[in-house]
């Protein structure tokens, strides 16, 4: 069964940096991309960007950009997301999640429990 | 921002059918790619419900089903249950702004 576990929740101030994780099991890890969605409170989901730990191949949507940085430890199946500087409005739920195919069509085929970040003075 | 646009709400009674509606342009749903659709039900993560406009992962019930056509999409919950109140979202593949997967404005269900 394919399982993607999530670090639990954040409570940090403005300026702190932040690494959250997504471990995958069930699987093989490198062998699938694993994106990260943000939930803001009370809206949508939000594509942040992918990476494939097989040789770390990294894309990001433009919102998202030397905003945060994703990256993966293919020694223990984990993909990270880290801030170096946090802001309140990166206050939000965010999700992990496997990237599937399907006559090469991606969609997100498993998820993450969710991390929830809170960012306050 | 979406560039896909979903009605923010529907609603139905138990066992009434109801459509929700994925509205995109040429450069996602018109280009040709997939239409896919999650269900997120109150303080849940995301679930996959339909991939590739149609199909139903292992475990999702007959009850959901999805079309496409031209640049938009549509996902149908018939014998509509009150375990199917939440949000749905459909995702698609965007070619014009290197977002690349773009989701919709999101619908939330009611059953009344």
């Amino acid at each position: 069964e394919v399982q993607l576990v999530q670090s639990g929740a954040e409570v940090k101030k403005p300026g702190d940096s932040l690494k959250i994780s997504c471990k995958g099991s069930g699987y093989i890890f490198t062998d699938k991309w694993i994106a990260w969605v943000r939930q803001m409170p009370g809206k949508g989901l939000e594509w942040m960007g992918v990476i494939y730990p097989g040789d770390s191949d990294t894309k990001y949507s433009p919102s998202f950009q030397g905003q945060v940085t994703i990256s993966a430890d293919r020694s223990i199946n984990t993909a990270h997301l880290q801030w170096n500087s946090l802001k309140a409005s990166d206050t939000a739920m965010y999700y992990c999640a496997r990237l599937d195919h399907y006559t090469g069509s991606f969609y997100f085929g498993s998820w993450g429990q969710g991390t929830l970040v809170s960012v306050s003075s | 921002q979406s560039v896909l646009t979903q009605p923010p709400s529907v609603s139905g009674a138990p066992g009434q059918r109801v459509t929700i509606s994925c509205t995109g342009s040429n450069s996602n749903i018109g280009a040709g790619y997939d239409v896919h659709w999650y269900q997120q039900l109150p303080g849940t993560a995301p679930k996959l419900l339909i991939y590739a406009s149609n199909n139903r992962p292992s475990g999702v019930p007959d009850r959901f089903s999805g079309s496409k056509s031209g640049t938009s999409a549509s996902l149908a919950i018939t014998g509509l249950q009150a375990e199917d109140e939440g949000d749905y979202y459909c995702q698609s593949y965007d070619i014009s702004l290197s977002v690349f997967y773009v989701f919709g404005t999101g619908t939330r269900v009611t059953v009344l």
